[in-house]
């Protein structure tokens, strides 16, 4: 059974470039969320997706947007990169969004860096 | 606003030794879970152990258990019998029903051999 996987694993972007990360939920889970991790920091909650609909956000400007496919998989484009948008970003996914104690599997991460 | 402190950006045990990691939490709900998660260095966040706030008891996962305190808002995990594989970041994080999962900035455990 395979878990949650993410690509790319690293990538590397210039200042307002635009880049897209993929994320497979783990089989049998409909519920794929999105958090950035800075270095050194705990992950923070960007957005989740559910019925390939963004169900809560996060405090993350309209730069981040992401899309859920029909088969649960889900994308996190970011817009006009930062050099504050360089972290991991790690995707999340279970099974429903409620309740809220289903557990989160977590994939390996892509590591964004910004330059 | 919902925020998980966790106080000790580090931790050291001996190894077989017992180590306790604090985590504090602020809200207002009174339905929510809390969660302790595990990053070794290969980045991929692992579920260590979880308590629903409706409970009294304890969570108890082998070799790791929490003592939570909803009165005081703490939620510390316990690790017994320490292995060198226990070694990594470790995260409290909070979550509600209306709420997304919150996490606190993490403590490095250190295992010696």
């Amino acid at each position: 059974d395979a878990g949650v996987t993410q690509s790319p694993t690293h990538l590397i972007k210039t200042r307002g470039q635009q880049v897209t990360l993929r994320c497979s939920p783990k089989s049998g889970h409909d519920t794929v969320s999105w958090y950035q991790q800075a270095l050194g920091q705990g992950p923070q909650f960007i957005f989740q997706y559910y019925e390939e609909e963004e169900r809560q956000r996060g405090n993350f400007p309209d730069r981040f947007s992401g899309h859920q496919f029909p088969n649960y998989s889900s994308e996190l484009n970011v817009n006009a990169l930062l050099l504050g948008d360089s972290a991991l970003y790690l995707c999340a996914s279970s099974l429903d969004p409620e309740p809220s104690y289903n557990e989160q599997f977590f994939g390996p991460g892509t590591r964004l860096t910004v330059l | 606003a919902q925020t998980v402190t966790q106080s000790q950006p580090e931790m050291s045990v001996q190894e077989a030794e017992t180590v306790t990691l604090s985590c504090t939490y602020d809200t207002s709900e009174s339905d929510y879970y809390l969660f302790w998660y595990k990053q070794p260095p290969s980045r991929q966040m692992i579920l260590v152990i979880r308590q629903e706030a409706y409970k009294q008891q304890n969570a108890t996962e082998n070799r790791f258990s929490v003592n939570f305190q909803k009165a005081a808002k703490s939620f510390s995990l316990k690790i017994s019998d320490s292995q060198l594989g226990d070694a990594a970041m470790y995260f409290c994080a909070y979550r509600s029903a209306v709420n997304d999962m919150r996490f606190g900035a993490g403590t490095r455990l250190t295992v010696k051999p």
